[in-house]
């Protein structure tokens, strides 16, 4: 256990529907990240954030894909519209801003949309 | 693009050392490499980094050669639980490109 908490573990949804997912960082971590990962493939950068600000959003996959960290602590992830292309694990790491950033990872949500 | 190259698999016996291999020919002054791996199903697990010199921590040691094209992943008396998919990665500045890995497995 990194100390990076994941909710849910597991999403299914239809086709069309919005989802909403949410990651708490190691406490005091001011860096957030967001990957999603396909079968088969390594983790794949979305997007990221120090403390509320979103440093960069030019890799999230569609404008159906959205991120938040309103007060420098949780994110979320939201999708909308979802497609069946858009089953995959989403990862949320954090890092704690001082030189190198070693990134630290939590269990992932799978998301299934069927 | 990953800026690493990393075989596809790799079997190691149990007991013995794991040494997975890395390529990073295009790698900048300022950029550290750093290894994860990652059990099925889970999220990556950090293990070591490292910018010139070797490094040797807990779980791994890390070699990097002179000229910082390649390095190495040393996992000295390899274990079951070891088997994993292996991640070399370079990192400059939050960004962190995953290849695919290395798949690792260690047979009794």
């Amino acid at each position: 256990d990194t100390g990076v908490s994941q909710d849910p573990r597991h999403k299914i949804t239809k086709r069309g529907q919005n989802v909403t997912f949410r990651c708490d960082p190691i406490s005091e971590h001011n860096r957030l990240y967001w990957y999603r990962q396909t079968l088969g493939q390594g983790p794949e950068f979305l997007t990221y954030f120090q403390n509320e600000a979103q440093l960069e959003k030019s890799r999230l996959l569609s404008d159906r894909f959205s991120a938040e960290r309103p007060k420098g602590s949780f994110s979320t992830l939201e999708i909308q519209r979802t497609e069946q292309g858009d089953s995959a694990m989403y990862l949320c790491a954090s890092s704690l801003d001082e030189g190198t950033d070693t990134q630290y990872f939590g269990p992932g949500t799978r998301l299934t949309v069927l | 693009d990953a800026k690493t190259t990393q075989p596809t698999s790799m079997d190691c016996a149990e007991g013995r050392a794991a040494n997975l291999p890395c390529n990073h020919s295009t790698i900048s002054g300022n950029e550290y490499v750093y290894w994860y791996r990652q059990i099925h199903s889970q999220g990556p697990q950090y293990i070591i980094h490292g910018l010139k010199n070797n490094e040797t921590n807990e779980m791994a040691s890390l070699i990097i050669t002179e000229d910082r094209k390649s390095s190495t992943l040393i996992l000295p008396h390899a274990t079951l639980r070891d088997t994993a998919v292996y991640y070399c990665i370079v990192e400059n500045n939050n960004d962190m490109r995953f290849g695919a890995g290395t798949r690792l497995t260690v047979k009794p």
